[in-house]
């Protein structure tokens, strides 16, 4: 089935410093990916949409320039934390659509990131 | 925006129960999902519907695509302890943004299952 692959699983940060955290369609083609965020005990709300060879979108309130998204390829997204503070501390998502696959099929999730910043 | 109300936000019940959870929306989707998350780890899909009225299974899991297109529910028959986690609904609007229709969440409802 299609695999979408997280990395790293878990990190820990100082204040101030930058994280990336890569998504990976594994077999499969993604030219949309998706990334969220959810913060303990509640649901997934979804920062921005990923996609190859364009800007990302970002949904309202979410600053672009402190979550940086690169879709550098079909199977490869990265979101860069930047000047990470103890409020980004989160567990974030990303998910992948097939391309082969129709618009409204469902979403492959990877294992998530759960960031800390110290 | 969009919102999703899952409802009973958690239960707890005896293993052996059945269990029967809701989803609401303040508006209309062309898609709802059943996803279920366990802690560290992604959500992984259950069912999947895509037609008002469409009743699907699968294994103890039943869900239903509501007539109005603005709610759904998940049943799970005879729990067994695996059943533990959290269960998200999720909605795509179908509208073709920045690429892709995007996908809204639900509340989650927290299911415990007792031995």
């Amino acid at each position: 089935g299609a695999v979408v692959s997280q990395h790293p699983s878990w990190v820990i940060c100082k204040s101030g410093t930058s994280v990336k955290i890569e998504c990976r369609s594994l077999d499969f083609q993604a030219t949309t990916m998706f990334w969220y965020r959810q913060f303990p005990k509640q649901s997934l709300m979804l920062m921005a949409t990923s996609n190859e060879g364009s800007k990302a979108t970002y949904e309202q309130g979410v600053e672009k320039d402190k979550f940086l998204i690169n879709h550098a390829s079909l199977t490869l997204s990265t979101l860069t934390v930047t000047s990470a503070h103890p409020e980004d501390s989160s567990f974030y998502i990303c998910s992948a659509r097939d391309d082969r696959s129709s618009y409204n099929s469902p979403l492959h999730f990877g294992n998530g990131t759960r960031l800390t910043v110290t | 925006g969009q919102q999703l109300n899952q409802s009973p936000q958690s239960m707890f019940i005896q293993e052996g129960e059945d269990v029967s959870m809701n989803c609401t929306s303040s508006s209309i989707f062309n898609t709802w999902l059943w996803y279920k998350q366990e802690p560290g780890e992604g959500p992984v899909l259950l069912i999947a519907l895509y037609k008002a009225g469409e009743l699907t299974s699968n294994g103890r899991l039943t869900a239903q695509f509501g007539i109005t297109r603005k709610d759904s529910f998940l049943n799970i028959s005879a729990s067994i302890p695996s059943d533990v986690g959290i269960y998200f609904c999720a909605g795509l609007d179908g509208i073709l943004t920045g690429g892709g229709n995007k996908l809204t969440f639900g509340t989650g409802t927290q299911l415990k299952v007792e031995l």
